[in-house]
């Protein structure tokens, strides 16, 4: 089983429209979850963190957490030509060593129809 | 304006070389990571780092090696390059341990190894 899913994609969403992004995980003492976006041919950037269940906004961006069901989302809402990319979801695991690490999903291809 | 550098954008490689990678970050990080990111499988963790000297192998360590001799600087080695690591690679570093800060990407190396 991998340690975060994400569905492929890729995802098509009317300009102006709400995108709702899913990541499932599979450690139960994950703490912390990460949303990059990616452009094509550009390193990942971060845009979202969440740490305690529930929702978190900012600007244009929510992100969502339920820890119980080991589910994180993204919603953009409004969303724009300038949303599309790649979304991976990260988040914390426990390494060999006791050491934290950041593992990556595969990733969701957004794109918006203008 | 915080910094990762990755050593080279591109590299061609010829099978059995022996290939280093090299990143550098400006921004003080005790951390440093190195990903490689294929279609598909999205960003894997290879080897990282929390201090000087200091490695842990990641999700797939093996063919890699890694060196941090000095704080700022974590590099990637290819023992003996072969096609299935042709890749990009991305190096990452973020500030501390435990309470989960962003992740900074360098620009990546795209490797093709012939």
């Amino acid at each position: 089983q991998k340690e975060v899913e994400q569905n492929s994609g890729p995802l098509s969403v009317p300009e102006g429209a709400i995108a709702s992004l899913n990541c499932t995980y599979s450690d139960r003492g994950s703490q912390s979850f990460f949303w990059y976006r990616q452009y094509s041919g550009k390193s990942p950037e971060l845009i979202m963190f969440i740490y305690s269940n529930g929702d978190k906004e900012d600007g244009r961006f929510t992100a969502q957490l339920n820890k119980a069901s080991q589910y994180v989302s993204l919603l953009i809402r409004d969303s724009q030509p300038s949303d599309s990319a790649t979304y991976l979801c990260a988040v914390n695991t426990e390494s060999n060593f006791g050491n934290e690490k950041l593992t990556f999903g595969t990733g969701t291809r957004l794109t918006i129809i203008p | 304006d915080v910094k990762v550098t990755q050593s080279s954008r591109y590299l061609v490689k010829r099978t059995g070389e022996k290939v280093f990678l090299e990143c550098v970050q400006d921004m003080d990080h005790e951390n440093m990571f190195w990903y490689r990111q294929d279609p598909g499988l999205g960003l894997r963790l290879i080897y990282f780092s929390y201090d000087v000297k200091m490695k842990e192998k990641g999700d797939i360590p093996e063919g890699y090696s890694v060196s941090r001799e000095k704080k700022e600087r974590f590099s990637l080695i290819l023992e003996s390059a072969s096609t299935n690591q042709t890749s990009m690679y991305l190096c990452a570093s973020s500030s501390r341990q435990g309470a989960w800060e962003k992740l900074f990407f360098g620009s990546g190396t795209q490797l093709s190894v012939l």
